[in-house]
């Protein structure tokens, strides 16, 4: 049983376009989180969410969006894309903001 | 930013022990040493981490020095599938919301 499951694994859709990613944890975690892996490998949060608070990296474009309908689900939302969003997107999970945090297996998406 | 120093690569000749040294000399006294470390293709997986004193999982084992000013992230016996970038983070113990910041990390090749 994966702990952290992105979907999809690989996305490849053209500039302009709206995507969404979905990361879902059966761990029970109470936060969640989105880290960005660009080509340089760099890996950079963008947001971490539990219920009761939302924080942005405030190097994050407005045109990408997380939504949680519930505690085991995080969502990113993409508007507009660009090629520069082209990277690899991890999904990431802890029991509280504290601990140390459970990974995905990311989801590739290239922009065309 | 990442708040350590480590080497961008190192070999390793399997079943030996690999050592990946780390230099965070401005830590300061609330702030613990974690390691993770990812594979190819893979989510960062977590491996110890610790505040002081020394610690062992069933993964690795982590020495600090009694200055706090250095750890060495050590797999005493490194196998093909060891092969992967090691990141070395400082982060607070109390976190006030400070999430995992990844430097480039140091890539280990586990040589056959």
């Amino acid at each position: 049983d994966t702990a952290v499951s992105q979907t999809p694994k690989y996305l490849v859709t053209q500039m302009g376009n709206d995507k969404s990613i979905k990361c879902e944890q059966n761990l029970g975690h109470d936060t969640m989180y989105w880290y960005k892996q660009d080509s340089k490998k760099f890996l950079k949060i963008m947001f971490s969410y539990n219920n009761k608070e939302l924080i942005i990296n405030e190097t994050v474009p407005n045109r990408f969006s997380p939504k949680s309908p519930d505690k085991a689900h995080l969502n990113l939302h993409i508007n507009s894309l660009e090629l520069g969003d082209s990277a690899v997107y991890f999904c990431a999970s802890s029991l509280s903001d504290r601990e140390s945090y459970t990974f995905g297996s990311g989801t590739r998406l290239t922009v065309v | 930013d990442a708040k350590t120093t480590q080497p961008p690569s190192m070999d390793c000749a399997e079943g030996r022990a690999a050592n990946l040294p780390c230099n965070h000399s401005t830590i300061s006294g609330n702030e613990y040493v974690y390691w993770y470390r990812q594979i190819h293709s893979q989510g960062p997986q977590y491996i110890i981490h610790g505040l002081k004193n020394n610690e062992t999982n069933e993964m690795a084992s982590l020495i600090i020095t009694e200055d706090r000013k250095s750890s060495t992230l050590i797999l005493p016996h490194a196998t093909l599938r060891d092969t992967a970038v090691y990141y070395c983070i400082v982060r607070s113990r109390y976190n006030y919301g400070q999430n995992f910041v990844f430097g480039p990390g140091t890539r280990l090749s586990v040589l056959p």
